[in-house]
């Protein structure tokens, strides 16, 4: 078993970019897929980055998904923040078959 | 277009049952395993359980282990969530999700399950 580990907030201001990390605790990050969802308030989840940095049609490219092996983490970055970008933002991957979550991070664009 | 429609959640006395469904269309049910995930008011999203394709194959978080049972009737189309022994603890918001192969998951909109007396 693992855990994957995101800071709880992150702020920036609109037309800056922003990095959410997430990290591994154990085993490779890279061994298994990292999927990247946006919850808005009273909304379901979102998927806004799959299989690492695969983005859905309809996603902006101003989002894209990356992993790093030396650092064992992924991270979603937002670049050209808007106002409407400002919501939770989990990870999620693979644990064999179970699905593993980060705690998430809030998104606060100001 | 994949659509996922969740449905039976309520409000339920400590200890008692709630059956959810999950209606599914938009493509081929019984060739994916289907998950089920939770979120308590205000805090994040937690796995509970999955069900393989045929349903041969089931697992559960620890939180629900022994008292979540999850199904599916792939002539239906439809998963379900079977609770029983219902906590305060169980109270939250109840997805069902498609994974995603070379494509993003998909979820649907939630039920929500209050456990109160």
């Amino acid at each position: 078993n693992f855990m994957l580990t995101q800071p709880h907030s992150v702020s920036e201001s609109p037309g800056k970019t922003v990095t959410i990390s997430c990290t591994r605790s154990s085993g490779s990050i890279a061994s298994n897929y990292v999927q990247w969802y946006q919850q808005r308030p009273g909304s379901a989840p979102t998927s806004v980055i799959y299989e690492d940095n695969q983005r859905p049609s309809g996603v902006p490219d101003r989002f894209s998904g990356s992993v790093d092996s030396s650092s064992n983490s992924a991270s979603l970055t937002i670049s050209g923040l808007k106002t409407e970008d400002e919501a939770d933002y989990y990870c999620q991957s693979y644990d064999s078959t179970n699905w593993v979550f980060g705690g998430g991070t809030k998104l606060t664009v100001l | 277009e994949v659509h996922l429609l969740e449905s039976g959640g309520g409000l339920v006395q400590p200890g008692g049952s709630l059956r959810l469904s999950c209606a599914a269309s938009g493509f081929t049910f019984s060739s994916f395993a289907m998950y089920w995930v939770r979120q308590a008011p205000g805090k994040g999203l937690e796995w509970v359980s999955v069900i393989s394709g045929s349903g041969d194959s089931t697992y559960y978080a620890d939180s629900v282990k022994g008292r979540f049972t999850i199904s599916r009737d792939n002539s239906k189309n439809t998963l379900y969530l079977q609770m029983n022994s219902l906590r305060a603890e169980d109270t939250a918001v109840f997805y069902c999700a498609k994974p995603g192969v070379e494509a993003p998951p998909r979820w649907g909109q939630g039920t929500a399950v209050t456990v109160s007396s």
